[in-house]
């Protein structure tokens, strides 16, 4: 069975540029989180969506960030504009809402630099 | 914020040895997870407890809620090379949004 597919894998960009990060959700999975991971910080909490609905956006840093759950089969989150201090690794997790607790799987990450 | 605190950070032992990690906070949660994650990859749950004075073994693993569910320690018994990770707690309050811990970094020498 396929896990949670993270695209692009890697991403190189400049300063100012925009960036899309892509998500595929284990299927029949309802809730979906993206996460940010970095050696200062440690893995943060960005946003998560439930039923496609966006939940808890309070992790997000700023209005450069923006997330969004078109259909129960894919997420994307963007950066616009992107700066240096953005570069981190990106995950993205799905899993059941059930009665809390459930499993968390995650993505293989997109690893972020910006020049 | 950091809600949950790890100890150590960083820790490397010879293989053959016992390890102890721990996770604190100062909040309670329903539920507490650990996770490992090696390098390049994504973290991957190893355990869930969700019971104050719950104790889970997975094989060389041991798992324990404190009483009062706001810690947890990880018990690894012989460790061996293939343990080598990043171990991350995370703990929810309710529902199924979790806060990670800062992390432990154990590295097992042969």
């Amino acid at each position: 069975d396929a896990g949670v597919i993270q695209s692009p894998r890697h991403e190189v960009t400049e300063m100012g540029q925009e960036v899309t990060l892509r998500c595929k959700p284990i299927s029949g999975h309802n809730s979906l989180f993206w996460y940010r991971q970095t050696m200062m910080r440690g893995l943060e909490l960005l946003i998560y969506f439930n039923n496609n609905v966006p939940i808890d956006d309070s992790g997000m840093p700023e209005d450069r960030f923006s997330a969004k759950m078109p259909n129960a089969s894919f997420s994307t989150l963007k950066i616009q504009p992107s700066e240096p201090r953005d570069s981190a690794v990106y995950f993205c997790a799905s899993s059941l809402i059930a009665g809390g607790g459930e499993t968390q799987y995650f993505g293989p990450g997109t690893r972020l630099l910006v020049l | 914020t950091q809600l949950l605190e790890q100890s150590p950070q960083f820790l490397s032992i010879q293989e053959g040895e016992n390890l102890t990690v721990y996770c604190n906070s100062s909040s309670v949660f329903s539920s507490l997870q650990w996770y490992r994650q090696e390098p390049g990859e994504g973290p991957v749950l190893l355990v869930t407890v969700v019971t104050g004075g719950e104790v889970k073994k997975l094989k060389r693993l041991t798992f324990q809620f404190g009483d009062a569910r706001k810690d947890s320690s990880l018990h690894i018994t012989a460790a061996q090379p293939g343990d080598t990770g990043l171990y991350l707690c995370a703990g929810a309050h309710t529902g199924n949004q979790f806060y990670f811990g800062t992390g432990t970094s154990l590295t097992v020498i042969p």
